[in-house]
């Protein structure tokens, strides 16, 4: 099955302890990205990667890490969180041409983030 | 600046009734892409439909459709034969820089009632 897997589903931690969101899809995408939902500001773009070891800043980067080593894997480092990063994280991917639809994202299941 | 804005918050729509989502936005890129998400209560985001900028008939989806005015900078989705399974969260969405970039606009949360 086609899909853009995140783990943990679920996260609680402390402020300063360094964690990583995992995000992996099986469409041999070129294309990933990660982004944040908050209530009233809708989906906001952290980072993303037009293909392996290329990444890029999105919109609200400050506080995050990414890495491309494989094109597969897209991994979501915060070094050291802090209470205004709790969120819901989206990682998506997609193609970057081609097709009926191209560069349509498809979009993890989320991760619920709890920095307290 | 790349901006997209939904206008309305919140509607409601009677069951098998027609409903339009308003999205308009701004962008100096000729080369865009426009989409719309739904995101229900359990919070996935699903990709409802595509509007390529060059494309010169509206997109279809089933009870989705896209009317895209591109000299009026909108792409407003038409729910027809609205369902109960239709209420959620609705985004819509740009992508430009060749497909690098992608804005999302605040949402309208859809109630369908029985």
């Amino acid at each position: 099955e086609a899909q853009v897997t995140q783990n943990p589903r679920y996260l609680i931690t402390v402020t300063g302890k360094k964690l990583t969101v995992t995000c992996s899809q099986n469409m041999n995408h070129e294309y990933m990205s990660w982004y944040r939902q908050d209530p009233g500001l809708g989906l906001r773009q952290i980072y993303y990667s037009m293909n392996v070891e290329v990444t890029d800043k999105g919109d609200v980067p400050e506080g995050y890490k990414v890495s491309r080593k494989e094109k597969r894997n897209f991994p979501l480092i915060l070094e050291s969180p802090s209470p205004n990063q709790t969120s819901l994280y989206f990682c998506a991917s997609s193609f970057l041409a081609g097709g009926p639809a191209p560069d349509t994202q498809y979009f993890g299941p989320g991760t619920r983030l709890t920095v307290l | 600046a790349q901006k997209i804005t939904q206008t309305q918050p919140g509607m409601f729509v009677q069951e098998k009734e027609a409903v339009t989502l308003d999205c308009t936005y701004d962008t100096s890129d000729p080369s865009y892409g426009l989409f719309w998400y739904k995101q229900p209560s359990s919070g996935e985001m699903i990709f409802l439909i595509y509007q390529g900028s060059y494309d010169q008939q509206n997109a279809t989806e089933g009870r989705y459709s896209l009317n895209f005015q591109k000299a009026r900078k909108s792409a407003n989705l038409v729910i027809s034969a609205s369902q109960l399974g239709d209420s959620a969260m609705y985004f819509c969405a740009m992508s430009y820089n060749q497909g690098g970039k992608l804005i999302f606009g605040q949402g309208t949360e859809l109630s369908v009632k029985p």
